[in-house]
């Protein structure tokens, strides 16, 4: 079955950028989709289709699909944006999720 | 305004039959429409489960395929999902979701637990 990767954590001091990577083999010939999800809240849409928002999320969010990797950018972070991000794509017969990449800003 | 909600039992023995309701507003299941279920045991990444889309097309895990049905009821804006011989294992917060772009609109989850 196909199977997506994510580093289980990623640091960012507030102003800077974070760079969350999601591994996947051919991941490019794919959509990759990417969620927010905060605790004990539901996830939440950020990135379809490699890069784009749907409608009120903010432009520092961003995102890209290369090779093996797709990439989502949080830009000039906040303290707000710290979450379980989780990547996604569908993969011909299932959707698949990565296992998250926490974010702490600090 | 897109609003999902679940609703089903949060206490389950094992072996029994779940039966959970996603009642949505706000769109109907219409043609490019889907509506999705996902599950998410604690501390771990959501798990996609079913999805039907608004001609009756569905797909399913392929790990929980034998075990799983989705339904539509179009008329109460509705989409059940039911799994059979369910374990501990099963135990996680359950989700149903919009699918437009991607995955767009979510209920908020009902926890569903399995113990003897």
């Amino acid at each position: 079955s196909y199977e997506l990767t994510q580093p289980p954590s990623v640091s960012v001091s507030p102003g800077q950028t974070a760079t969350i990577p999601c591994f996947g083999d051919n991941l490019a010939g794919k959509y990759a989709c990417w969620y927010q999800q905060k605790p004990g809240q539901s996830p939440k849409l950020l990135i379809y289709q490699d890069s784009k928002r749907p409608s009120g999320i903010p432009e520092r969010f961003s995102g890209s699909n290369s090779g093996t990797t797709a990439t989502l950018t949080i830009s000039e972070t906040q303290p707000i944006d710290e979450a379980d991000y989780y990547c996604q794509a569908w993969d011909s017969t299932a959707y698949v999720f990565g296992p998250g990449t926490k974010v702490t800003v600090l | 305004q897109i609003t999902l909600k679940e609703s089903g039992p949060t206490l389950m023995k094992p072996t029994e039959t779940l039966t959970l309701t996603c009642t949505f507003s706000g769109f109907s299941l219409s043609t490019g429409v889907g509506v999705g279920w996902f599950r998410q045991p604690p501390g771990k990444a959501p798990q996609w489960l079913a999805l039907i889309y608004w001609d009756d097309d569905t797909r399913y895990s392929s790990s929980l395929k034998s075990r799983l049905t989705i339904t539509k009821d179009t008329s109460k804006n509705q989409v059940v999902l039911t799994m059979t011989n369910i374990a501990p294992v099963d135990t996680g917060t359950y989700y149903c979701a919009h699918r437009g772009g991607g995955f767009d609109y979510w209920g908020q989850g009902t926890l569903v637990t399995v113990s003897s």
